[in-house]
């Protein structure tokens, strides 16, 4: 139990295209899920985080009109990368939580590698 | 806010070898949770362990052990009689206050036959 997947789990595309990242929860509700950006040789660093019908709340210093997110139902959220620049470039990362469980838990999905051309 | 350092970058290792990597974090919370996770070159997360600060005991999982030791804010996590298997980079995560994880920057392990 407790799956979540990613799509794609690769893309490559133009500078200036928009691309969307899906995270599922497969076998459960997601109350919470969260959205983590990984260059390479860094560490994971949470980009915002959203709870199913509200708004995202972003970190400070990730912009919210380029990297929008939607948690329409319990198990999706999506992340649309708007007019990608080769910075953009990551390796993509959701997780999510889910009720009842211990407050930090979190289940990740394989992630999503963005390389933008 | 809370804040983790793992100080190794990059470790290497002959297999059979045991390895310790080190995980000092900073927390203003009273209660607070501690991950371990694996991440091999694909990417994604392997999860090795949770631990909630009341719990102060060690805890051993086959050839993985962690020492907990809340008065210096340290949670290590070592490898007795690494195998090439192990080879991934390590991170150590506390919780942080919006459910999310606080992330280090990973200590690369190379074991080595």
């Amino acid at each position: 139990g407790a799956v979540v997947s990613q799509h794609p789990s690769w893309v490559i595309c133009k500078s200036g295209t928009s691309v969307k990242i899906e995270c599922r929860s497969l076998d459960f509700q997601a109350t919470t899920m969260f959205w983590y950006r990984q260059f390479p040789k860094q560490s994971l660093m949470l980009m915002a985080t959203s709870n199913e019908g509200s708004k995202a709340t972003y970190e400070q210093g990730v912009e919210k009109d380029k990297f929008l997110i939607n948690h329409a139902s319990l198990t999706l959220s999506t992340l649309t990368v708007t007019s990608a620049h080769p910075e953009d470039s990551s390796f993509y990362i959701c997780s999510a939580r889910t009720s009842g469980r211990p407050y930090n838990e979190q289940f990740f999905g394989p992630g999503t590698r963005l390389t933008v051309l | 806010a809370q804040k983790v350092t793992q100080a190794q970058t990059e470790i290497s290792v002959v297999e059979k070898e045991d390895v310790t990597l080190d995980c000092v974090y900073e927390t203003r919370d009273t209660t607070y949770y501690l991950f371990w996770y694996k991440q091999p070159p694909s990417g994604e997360l392997v999860f090795l362990i949770r631990r909630n600060s009341f719990d102060e005991q060690n805890e051993i999982s086959g050839r993985y052990s962690w020492n907990f030791q809340k008065s210096t804010s340290s949670f290590n996590f070592t490898i007795t009689a690494s195998q090439v298997v192990d080879s991934a980079v390590y991170l150590c995560a506390p919780g942080g206050s919006q459910g999310n994880l606080i992330f280090g920057k990973g200590t690369k392990l190379s074991v080595k036959p």
